[in-house]
């Protein structure tokens, strides 16, 4: 049980492409969701938190207009990296929650290099 | 501040038994989690602590002391495939999960 699917596992693309992660819950409902960062031989960073059907709440120096995300539902989170440029580039990971003490579960990651 | 503390690498020998710490200071404490991260792979959740004591799954066990702010892992019966990293991190008053920096685990023949 608790299955988080990413999706794309990578993306390649020119500067300037907006690109979207998705990261969906197969088999249980996440109450919350997480997007994280990564960049190499560094620690998960955390992005943003984002609760089905309400604004997401962005950490310290991340830009909300660069990094949109969407929570529509229980079971689907989206990223969206707007305009995307060459430092943009590195390892994207969602995690999903299905309660506030439950242990986050995390997706494969979307590895993203940007041109 | 809050702020979780565990060493940034350790080597140990296969067959044999590692024990991983991490001390913490956050505000308030709703559990404790441990996670393995192979290289340019995602995490993966192995264990969970909200109650002092040893939770104890095959190969891997996780001991926590809230009174002492502490908490390793314990990794029995070392298999090369256990090289990894191994994050440590607390769930605050807030239920936010504050991570540690993770270490690095490595395992020889």
């Amino acid at each position: 049980g608790a299955v988080v699917s990413q999706h794309p596992s990578w993306v390649i693309c020119k500067s300037g492409t907006s690109v979207k992660i998705e990261c969906r819950s197969l088999d249980f409902q996440a109450t919350t969701m997480f997007w994280y960062r990564q960049f190499p031989k560094q620690s998960l960073m955390l992005m943003a938190t984002s609760n089905e059907g309400s604004k997401a709440t962005y950490e310290q120096g991340v830009e909300k207009d660069k990094f949109l995300i969407n929570h529509a539902s229980l079971t689907l989170s989206t990223l969206t990296v707007t305009s995307a440029h060459p430092e943009d580039s590195s390892f994207y990971i969602c995690s999903a929650q299905g309660a506030e003490s439950q242990p986050q579960h995390f997706g494969d990651g979307t590895r993203l290099s940007i041109l | 501040g809050q702020n979780i503390d565990q060493p940034t690498e350790m080597t140990a020998t296969e067959g044999a038994i590692v024990q991983i710490n991490c001390t913490y200071q956050t505000s308030g404490f709703n559990g404790l989690f441990w996670y393995q991260q192979h290289a340019g792979e995602a995490p993966t959740f192995l264990s969970y602590n909200v109650l002092d004591g040893l939770e104890e799954k095959g190969r891997f066990s996780s001991f926590l002391s809230r009174s002492k702010g502490y908490s390793y892992l314990l990794l029995k019966e070392l298999q090369m495939k256990d090289s990894a990293s191994y994050l440590c991190a607390v769930m605050d008053s807030n239920y936010q999960l504050i991570w540690g920096a993770g270490t690095k685990l490595i395992i020889k023949p």
